[in-house]
């Protein structure tokens, strides 16, 4: 299968502070990306998705200034956590997918934790 | 609306004693039902992906099918790293987003 690959795999930050997240397609062009939250026990919840060059679709209830992501190129996507609080803790997903496939690839998963 | 239900929530099994997991969905148009395993801290795994009624994929000691309105994942002779939560999602023709079920978290004894 393809391999997407996220990065950091785990972050501590302070409130207020603000955090980065990258997810890279790494053996192909990833033409859309999508971005979930995940809360333990509980299933993926998608936040976004977004397409090359675009800007992005967030889901109803998702903060877009807080949420910032962008998807620059074909094989990169950043979700940035602006002015983070201990509430925005949380297992963060992104998943890739190219234009011929219909299934996408996840990465690892970032855990972030806001002190 | 789309959505998908899996069940059991979690299954218990003893190492060989098969067993099988259900997702049911209602979606408008089907474009893939997908099966993902996902290990505890990680993100999830491609498995399979199925297209239409009365299609099945094999991979070592599972087994997906899928019909109208379900599909299951078919574990034979499981082993103890068969343990982790399956999920199934599904993608309308129209559209480009999953939606995912609540996952079945399988735990396998030695």
């Amino acid at each position: 299968g393809a391999v997407v690959s996220q990065h950091p795999s785990w972050v501590i930050c302070k409130s207020g502070t603000s955090v980065k997240i990258e997810c890279r397609s790494l053996d192909f062009q990833a033409t859309t990306m999508f971005w979930y939250r995940q809360f333990p026990k509980q299933s993926l919840m998608l936040m976004a998705t977004s397409n090359e060059g675009s800007k992005a679709t967030y889901e109803q209830g998702v903060e877009k200034d807080k949420f910032l992501i962008n998807h620059a190129s074909l094989t990169l996507s950043t979700l940035t956590v602006t002015s983070a609080h201990p509430e925005d803790s949380s297992f963060y997903i992104c998943s890739a997918r190219n234009s011929f496939n219909t299934e996408a690839f996840f990465g690892q998963g970032t855990r972030l934790t806001v002190v | 609306e789309d959505q998908v239900t899996q069940s059991p929530e979690a299954l218990r099994l003893q190492e060989g004693e098969s067993s099988s997991l259900n997702c049911s969905y209602t979606v408008s148009g089907l474009r893939g039902l997908f099966w993902y395993r996902q290990d505890p801290g990680k993100g999830p795994e491609f498995l399979f992906t199925l297209y239409s009624a009365g299609e099945e994929k094999e991979k070592e000691r599972l087994k997906a099918t899928l019909t109208k309105k379900e599909s299951f994942l078919h574990i034979t002779a499981p082993k103890p790293e068969d343990s982790a939560t399956y999920l199934c999602a599904v993608r309308e023709t129209s559209g480009s987003r999953l939606t995912f079920g609540e996952g079945t978290q399988l735990t396998v004894n030695p």
